[in-house]
């Protein structure tokens, strides 16, 4: 069965400094992957997909992402982190085994320090 | 454009009570989803519908919940008798699905909580 695993339930960085989430998936057949952002009080949004070609996908708000299949991890970067993007972030993975319904991860709270 | 709406954004019941929470989604939108996310956990599929037939409904607690999505535009989540562990978040997401994966846009949720 398929699953998303995502390292921290929380993530603590200064201002300017790195974001790095960390997301691992399990799935037996090309995946999609998907990174969403979910602001307090406000519905998820849509950061930024992978489904096919270039394994080095950009989104909204500067963050980045790369579908490593050798390692089965498509993880979340942004190289100087703002104030704004304080919330939660989920990683979810669809493929056909799943007929292609999103299976979530537990979601990484970023937290940025002044 | 509006996104996809969602009503009450809060609701407090006491067991066994009956509750009911709806969804408008974005208009044009062919597929509507119905999540249910607890606190620290990602969001679970309910029940999801093409138009106005549920296409996927295997993970609905049949014996306590039901939904409708009458003339595939709006749709109406029920649970008749809410229990202790319903208390939840209740997401409505809604896309153009035409291929094998679609962008979905969420609500802001109903917050639920059975006391």
């Amino acid at each position: 069965a398929q699953s998303v695993t995502q390292l921290g339930s929380h993530v603590s960085v200064s201002e300017g400094a790195l974001v790095l989430l960390r997301c691992n998936y399990s799935s037996s057949v090309p995946p999609y992957l998907f990174w969403y952002v979910q602001y307090p009080n406000q519905g998820l949004q849509l950061l930024l997909k992978y489904t096919t070609g270039a394994t080095l996908v950009k989104g909204i708000n500067g963050f980045e992402a790369e579908f490593k299949k050798s390692e089965t991890s498509f993880h979340l970067t942004k190289p100087s982190a703002h104030m704004s993007d304080a919330a939660e972030y989920f990683c979810a993975v669809s493929d056909q085994d799943s007929n292609y319904q999103l299976i979530w991860g537990a979601g990484t709270k970023l937290i940025i320090k002044p | 454009e509006a996104g996809v709406v969602q009503s009450p954004r809060y609701k407090i019941i006491e067991k066994k009570q009956p509750v009911a929470f709806w969804c408008n989604p974005i208009s044009g939108h062919n597929t509507l989803y119905w999540y249910l996310q607890n606190l620290g956990q990602g969001p679970e599929l309910l029940i999801r519908y093409e138009n106005e037939e549920a296409v996927d409904d295997s993970q609905l607690p049949k014996d306590r919940f039901s939904a409708e999505r009458l003339k595939g535009v709006d749709s109406t989540l029920k649970i008749q008798p809410a229990e202790l562990g319903d208390s939840a978040v209740y997401l409505c997401a809604s896309s153009f699905r035409q291929g094998k994966t679609d962008e979905q846009f969420f609500g802001p949720g109903t917050r639920l909580t059975v006391l």
